[in-house]
């Protein structure tokens, strides 16, 4: 069974500063897609980036980057010039590549993050 | 582009009464999802339709819970009689079907608080 763990429930950060969040799974799959997911107060999940196991380069996405190693099956996310606006709960969410058959994610338990003005 | 609609999006019931949420998937989209969040916990996977038919429901607790997916499209997902430890945020989610893994979009959630 695959699990995911994110082991800070709680970060805060200055606003424009730099914060990374945890995350660590385990599978026996080799091939797979990992998930960083932001779900604000009003609780609408949003994907904020992705990043398939067979590449070795890390995904970015304008402010957002990960650091993806493979072999220590870990998966943290970099917020870089934190904005208010960041301010969410962050889901770390695993999905095995299988053509044709369940594609369920499965999430982390979250980690509450506060931006600071 | 449209995206998930859930309703209601609050939902207050005494326990063993009956409850019924409903989603409406981006159009097009082949597969939907139910996800059951609990507080303090990321979510969970309920059922997983491909069309009008079940891919998954593993975690269903299937002596209370019930969900269908008429013609394809919406889903109703139904929970009776009802339990103190139901009260979550249940999310629906819909992805189109490809060769490859396709993202999935979620609904704003539907909060249940069960008294």
């Amino acid at each position: 069974a695959q699990t995911v763990t994110q082991s800070q429930p709680e970060m805060s950060v200055q606003e424009a500063e730099t914060v990374t969040l945890s995350c660590t799974y385990d599978t026996s799959e080799n091939n797979y897609y990992l998930f960083w997911y932001k779900q604000p107060p009003s609780r609408q999940m949003i994907l904020v980036i992705r990043q398939e196991a067979y590449k070795q380069q890390n995904a970015t996405e304008n402010r957002f980057s990960v650091n993806f190693q493979k072999a220590a099956k870990s998966f943290s996310l970099k917020i870089s010039d934190s904005q208010l606006g960041d301010t969410a709960m962050y889901f770390c969410a695993f999905v095995p590549d299988r053509q044709g058959g369940s594609e369920k994610l499965v999430f982390g338990k979250g980690t509450k993050l506060t931006v600071n003005p | 582009e449209a995206g998930v609609a859930q309703s209601p999006r609050y939902k207050i019931i005494e326990k063993r009464q009956s409850v019924a949420f409903w989603c409406n998937p981006i159009s097009g989209h082949a597969t939907l999802y139910w996800y059951q969040q609990i507080l303090g916990q990321g979510p969970k996977l309920l059922i997983q339709f491909q069309n009008n038919g079940v891919v998954d429901d593993s975690q269903l607790p299937k002596d209370r819970f019930s969900a269908e997916r008429l013609k394809g499209v919406d889903s109703t997902l139904k929970i009776q009689p009802a339990k103190l430890e139901d009260s979550a945020v249940y999310l629906c989610a819909s992805s189109s079907l490809g060769i490859l893994f396709n993202e999935q979009f979620f609904g704003p959630g539907t909060r249940l608080t069960v008294l």
